[in-house]
This record gives C-alpha cells, structure tokens and sequence, in this order.
C-alpha cells in the first residue's frame, strides 16, 4: 500500500465552479500534512499546511481528518489558473521525509 | 531572493555518458534533497543531506548514482554511466531544517538519456 493515496482524476471544471478532493495516508504518526501544486512542466510549489482545525487560505480551504486518515482540499469559486496538479504530502514528526502523492490533476474550463 | 537554483535545466545525452546535475540551495538552508519525478513512479526522495552532510541516501537507485555536497551552497548529482531508464525529472529541494519546515524546490533537470 502506498504511504499517500490520491484519486489521478483529472477533474475537470468550470470556472467558478467548487471542486473538491482528498488524499489518505497509511501512516497513522504523520504528524504534517500540505498541498503542494505542481504546473505542467514546472517544480512542486506549496500551496498550503494542513492543520488540525482546518484552515482556509482564500478561495482553499484544507480539511484533515485524523481518524480516518485523509486530507481534502477544497476550492471555491475556481480560475482558470487553477489548473494544475495538487499534491498531497505527508510528513512523520521525527522524520525529514516528506511522502508525496502522486497528485490529482485539476483542469479548469472557460 | 534567490530560489533555489539548478542547472542544466534540460540535458540530453547518449547512454553510458557521465551526466552531473547541479544545486545551489537557498542561502541559510541547512537541509537538502534531490528527487527524481517520472510518470510511473511520481516524485521519488534519492538522498537527504544536513549540513553538508549526506543523512540518508536510501532512495539511490544504484551505485551509479552519487552524490556530494561540499559545502552549504553546493550540491551535484552524478551518474555515471547514464542509462535510458534514468530518463527523468531531477530536482533539488531545500528547507531550514527542524520538525515542521517547507522544502523549497528549485526548476529541475529535464534528462534525457537516448
């Protein structure tokens, strides 16, 4: 079973649209969680932290659910800049590696 | 300020050829790591160094790979010699280091091994 599990997609939206997703992790002492994004043919860039009350980031907002293991990401009203693939990452407290999913292609329509 | 910075960005070379890929982390960051990102396998952790220091190099996929950090502004990748299935996105990432800290990554290496 892999450490980080996310649905490929892609999902495909229209602007403006909410679009929403998750991630689950096998490792139940993880202790940090963020989405990275990654454009086409560039580097991952993080997007946000995840915490444990949920937190908002404009139009993102990230969930985590600790009993069950998952992360979600949820955006509202979306662009077309938005496009792009998000990753979910996962990191132990006493560990330096971050165990990266293999990312839920997001495509935002005009 | 300056990202992290990698170079070449894009390498294409014959297999058997000597292949060196190159970091210069963030200024101040003690921490870095090379990945490699294909398809089939998405973003893979090769080897993790601290202060200078190579801390865990588990992800090597063989003694081809090696890589060294010699001082904090400096890192390669070397791979000697290259092979088709080597064909990949290599990046370098660093971060300050400690418990909860964002690793930054730098453009990548697009290698191509024919």
């Amino acid at each position: 079973r892999k450490e980080v599990e996310q649905d490929p997609g892609p999902f495909n939206v229209p602007e403006g649209a909410t679009v929403a997703f998750n991630c689950t992790y096998s490792n139940s002492a993880s202790q940090s969680f963020f989405w990275y994004r990654q454009d086409c043919r560039k580097e991952p860039k993080l997007l946000m932290s995840v915490y444990s009350s949920g937190n908002e980031d404009g139009r993102f907002t990230a969930q985590l659910n600790r009993a069950s293991q998952y992360i979600s990401l949820l955006i509202r009203d979306s662009k077309l800049s938005d496009s792009a693939t998000y990753l979910c990452v996962v990191k132990s407290s006493n560990d330096y590696k971050l165990s990266f999913g293999a990312g839920t292609t997001v495509t935002v329509r005009a | 300020d300056a990202g992290v910075i990698q170079s070449p960005r894009h390498e294409v070379t014959e297999m058997g050829q000597e292949v060196t890929l190159r970091c210069k982390p963030i200024s101040g960051h003690n921490s870095l790591f090379w990945y490699r990102q294909t398809m089939m396998r998405g973003l893979e952790l090769l080897i993790y160094f601290n202060n200078n220091v190579p801390i865990d190099d588990s992800g090597m996929p063989e003694d081809r790979f090696s890589a060294k950090m010699p001082n904090a502004s400096f890192s390669t990748l070397k791979i000697q010699p290259s092979e088709p299935r080597d064909s990949a996105v290599y990046f370098c990432a660093s971060s300050l280091g400690g418990a909860v800290d964002t690793q930054y990554f730098g453009p990548g290496t697009r290698l191509t091994v024919l």
